[in-house]
């Protein structure tokens, strides 16, 4: 079946530093992977996605890239500030199909 | 992007009665909706697959008849927890998927729901 692994967290840094979260994946066919993330009692955002290999997905200063020969699709982001505290969902779906979730990975940037 | 709006964000309701959650996407039409359930800090649990017209499925451990799912149109879906107890207590969450094109394939989230049953 389908899964997605991501790093546990808790995730601590401060302000400015550099973010990765790692997330990899096993699917049967050419699935599209997402990051989702989820600030403190809300709901789930879309934060980027790429739809095959070699795609490189972008938005509020985080990116993604698509690894199909190793399988993953890791979140980095360059400077962090206090208000990307949040917890992120790595996932997957093929066409049609629901959404595989990794477990999350929870960051806490310090002032 | 697209935008999934679920209603009442925060619920109390008394043990024993039904509460009704709705979730709506606002500015597209989703064929599928699927509901999920999320406790502190973990990630979320899927309820179902709403699609509209037809029956939700439901995953494996989930009741169907204490856990109703109606989509009825291409922009609604509601869930509603029938004689609700505080072990239902939760976060619940709706997303819907774009219709269109399988490979658009997007699924979007709306707010999430708290329900306490007290």
């Amino acid at each position: 079946g389908n899964s997605v692994t991501q790093m546990e967290g808790p995730v601590t840094l401060s302000e400015e530093a550099f973010l990765t979260i790692n997330c990899t994946y096993t699917a049967t066919g050419y699935p599209s992977l997402f990051w989702y993330v989820q600030y403190p009692g809300e709901g789930l955002q879309l934060l980027l996605k790429a739809t095959k290999a070699d795609d490189k997905g972008s938005n509020k200063g985080f990116e993604a890239t698509y690894r199909k020969e190793t399988t993953s699709f890791h979140l980095e982001k360059g400077s962090v500030q206090v208000s990307d505290s949040a917890v992120y969902f790595c996932a997957l779906s093929l066409p049609g199909d629901k959404l595989t979730f990794g477990g999350g990975t929870r960051v806490l940037v310090k002032p | 992007g697209a935008v999934v709006s679920q209603h009442p964000s925060r619920v109390i309701c008394k043990s024993g009665t039904s509460v009704k959650i709705e979730c709506r996407s606002l500015d597209f039409q989703a064929t599928t909706m699927f509901w999920y359930r999320q406790f502190p800090k973990q990630s979320l649990m899927l309820m179902a697959t709403s699609n509209e017209g037809s029956k939700a499925t439901y995953e494996q451990g989930v009741e169907k008849d204490k856990f109703l799912i109606n989509h009825a149109s291409l922009t609604l879906s509601t869930l509603t927890v029938t004689s609700a107890h505080p072990e239902d207590s939760s976060f619940y969450i709706c997303s819907a998927r774009e219709t269109g094109s399988i490979w658009g394939n997007t699924i979007y989230f709306g707010e999430g729901s708290w329900l306490t049953v007290v």
